[in-house]
């Protein structure tokens, strides 16, 4: 089985502060980590992954995220916060498979965050 | 290319109406599935088809609702008769699995379904 947890419902940052939204994963062979983006009334936007290789990937919007194995963690980061970056971002985990073949994710319950001008 | 494309956008109706939810998926993508998203229980995966057959609906709440894919263009999901518990924002995702992709999954902007 694979699960995800988001330990944070609320984080609030300062505009230009960095910025950390946390991710830990359970999955029983090597993990495909995903952060998705929601922005009120809208649909959930792919941000980056992890498949493998570095283990810090960088995404869009000045996003970037950090694979760590040992802490089976995938931490969404941002050097510099912007009021616009406001919204629910989602942790996603699925078991790779050599196949490709894309079985479902497994979703976080939601992190939202809120810059304070 | 345009996206996942979900209609209705927004949905009121009266308990015991039908309600249908329409969705198209990204074209050539091969996976579809079916998400309800509520303050309570969050985002909970409903169905999901792979080249339009459903592979798992262990998600689907109860016999109320169901779901089809008649095309690799074109997907249903149906609440009948439906509830004011069901009063949710319902995403339709597509992804691509074949070719070594890595599955990631494109959201449509969802349908807000409103049963009074």
């Amino acid at each position: 089985a694979q699960s995800v947890a988001q330990p944070e419902d609320q984080v609030n940052v300062a505009e230009g502060n960095p910025l950390t939204v946390k991710c830990t994963y359970s999955v029983s062979g090597n993990p495909y980590l995903f952060w998705y983006v929601q922005y009120p009334n809208r649909g959930l936007q792919f941000l980056l992954k992890y498949i493998t290789g570095d283990n810090l990937v960088k995404g869009s919007y000045g996003f970037e995220a950090e694979f760590n194995k040992s802490q089976t963690s995938f931490h969404l980061k941002k050097p510099s916060a912007l009021v616009s970056d406001s919204a629910l971002y989602f942790c996603a985990v699925r078991d790779g498979v050599p196949s490709g073949s894309a079985r479902q994710l497994t979703f976080g319950s939601g992190t939202q965050l809120t810059v304070l001008p | 290319d345009a996206g996942v494309i979900q209609s209705p956008r927004h949905e009121v109706t009266e308990m015991g109406q039908e309600v249908t939810l329409r969705c198209k998926p990204i074209s050539g993508h091969d996976y579809l599935f079916w998400y309800r998203q509520t303050m309570m229980r969050g985002l909970e995966l409903l169905i999901y088809f792979n080249n339009n057959v459903p592979i798992d609906d262990s998600g689907m709440p109860e016999d109320r609702f169901s779901a089809k894919m008649p095309n690799a263009s074109f997907s249903t999901l149906k609440i009948q008769p439906s509830e004011p518990r069901d009063s949710a924002v319902y995403f339709c995702a597509s992804s691509l699995g074949t070719g070594g992709s890595t599955g990631e999954l494109f959201f449509g902007e969802g349908s807000r379904l409103t049963v009074l």
